[in-house]
């Protein structure tokens, strides 16, 4: 079938190392951002949320960052280990008029990690 | 692990064929969606639902229908398969309040030949 969007962009790291994966989203109005991991033949799984009331949320060995005055999030990941490598996509929850109750998913980045 | 299926897991079917894909969860969420995904590419929301009889298509166009008679069950449907239909199919639910992370199933793999 047709493809359909972009091709996703991809990172190589050596275990060990931290590995930074960014995404931009579209809608200022949008009050919840969440990033997920998928692996190969899998569906997304959560792996960190924020919302749009904080710039920074920690987890275990993952760190999301937000930026909205450029509308930009990132996620930190310490120690990066082979099992890491995946795409990890973020997605965004419209707040209000016609984006109320859209997940929307931003650009995917393929992670992979070299042993 | 999350309570949200689908099935077939893998599909081939012919030309002009009609087609149901199932999703069902089992956690009581209101809010369910439906996302198309090629390899190695993003995922694009078709459909979505805020709850029963509530559907509104989603940011890509598709050919695809969708309903919601009940609050766990969520197909999607293609009257006339097309081998531009051919993709990866991944549903998805989420509570309405809180925390609203969506839990997705595994997806369903769709070839139109």
């Amino acid at each position: 079938g047709e493809s359909v969007g972009l091709h996703l962009p991809t990172l190589s790291v050596q275990e060990g190392d931290n590995s930074i994966i960014n995404c931009a989203y579209s809608n200022s109005a949008s009050d919840y951002f969440i990033w997920y991991k998928q692996e190969s033949g899998k569906g997304p799984q959560f792996i960190i949320d924020i919302r749009s009331n904080m710039d920074k949320r920690q987890g275990q060995r993952v760190t999301v960052l937000l930026n909205k005055t450029v509308k930009h999030l990132s996620l930190q990941i310490a120690a990066t280990q082979p099992g890491d490598s995946a795409v990890y996509f973020c997605a965004e929850n419209g707040a209000g008029g016609t984006s109320y109750g859209k997940l929307t998913f931003g650009q995917g980045t393929i992670l992979t990690v070299h042993p | 692990e999350a309570d949200i299926y689908q099935t077939p897991r893998y599909l081939v079917i012919g030309t002009g064929k009609k087609i149901t894909l199932e999703c069902s969860q089992t956690m009581g969420h209101d809010k369910m969606y439906w996302y198309q995904q090629d390899p190695g590419m993003e995922l694009h929301l078709i459909h979505y639902s805020y709850g029963v009889n509530s559907t509104e298509k989603g940011d890509l166009s598709s050919e695809s229908t969708v309903s919601r008679i009940r609050t766990e069950h969520f197909p999607l449907t293609l009257e006339s398969a097309r081998p531009s239909h051919t993709s990866q199919y991944l549903c998805a639910s989420t509570w309405t309040g809180g925390r609203t992370e969506a839990f997705f199933g595994q997806g369903t793999r769709l070839t139109v030949v």
